[in-house]
């Protein structure tokens, strides 16, 4: 089965703190995909990041970025200089392994970036 | 723009009667998902189409059913609705494998809120 947990609930940031969203992730495919989703208070889910099980590389997309450690199943999501625009809830999701896109979701992380 | 559409974006009925909710997509994706998300939680997939192909998850209550009629439409009917059903649904697409590009990024519509009054 597969099993996605992210660890903090709520995080409360000051705008241009930096702020991590830690997620772990359990899978025993060999093959699987990892993806980050921006949910702001509008409701619609916003596609961030897709890694695949192959590429440890890190990356980085302005002030986004992710680290991805596959020997410690996890896929970190930084945000440098948080801006107030990122509140929103972040969801780590698993997905691999079957003919379609299946996707297991982590709880969701409620981020808050106050002025 | 491609996109996936929902409508309506917020659903009213009242406990026991049917509602339909829809969903479209131009981006001309094999996959069309249904999701029930419920206040500070994760989305939980109800079904999915991989083209004409149902496929229901082992939870999900037979109360929700599900039509897609072509590759752009896709609709999510609540037979009989209780306060439990009171969330927001959504909507997603992928491509399917073969498609020589990554097969599982979902794309999701803004979503429908459902009250059951």
């Amino acid at each position: 089965a597969q099993k996605v947990t992210q660890a903090q609930t709520e995080i409360s940031v000051v705008e241009k703190e930096d702020v991590t969203l830690d997620c772990v992730y359990e899978t025993r495919d060999t093959t699987y995909y990892l993806f980050w989703y921006k949910q702001p208070p509008s409701g619609e889910l916003v596609f961030l990041i897709r890694r695949n099980s192959f590429d440890e590389q890190n990356e980085i997309s302005g002030r986004y970025s992710w680290n991805f450690q596959k020997s410690t199943s996890s896929f970190n999501f930084t945000i440098t200089a948080s801006q107030v625009v990122d509140s929103a809830v972040y969801f780590c999701a698993l997905g691999g392994g079957t003919s379609y896109g299946k996707l297991t979701f982590g709880q969701g992380t409620i981020l808050t970036v106050h002025p | 723009d491609a996109m996936v559409i929902q409508n309506p974006r917020y659903q009213v009925t009242q406990f026991g009667k049917p509602v339909t909710l829809s969903c479209s997509q131009t981006l001309n994706h094999n996959v069309m998902y249904w999701y029930q998300q419920k206040s500070s939680q994760a989305p939980k997939l109800l079904f999915h189409y991989y083209d004409k192909d149902f496929n229901n998850e082992a939870d999900t209550p037979d109360n929700f059913q599900s039509r897609r009629p072509n590759t752009s439409f896709c609709f999510l009917d609540i037979r009989s609705p209780g306060l439990g059903d009171a969330a927001m649904y959504l909507c997603a697409t992928s491509r399917g494998r073969g498609t020589g590009r990554p097969y599982n990024e979902q794309f999701f519509g803004p979503g429908t809120r459902l009250t059951v009054l």
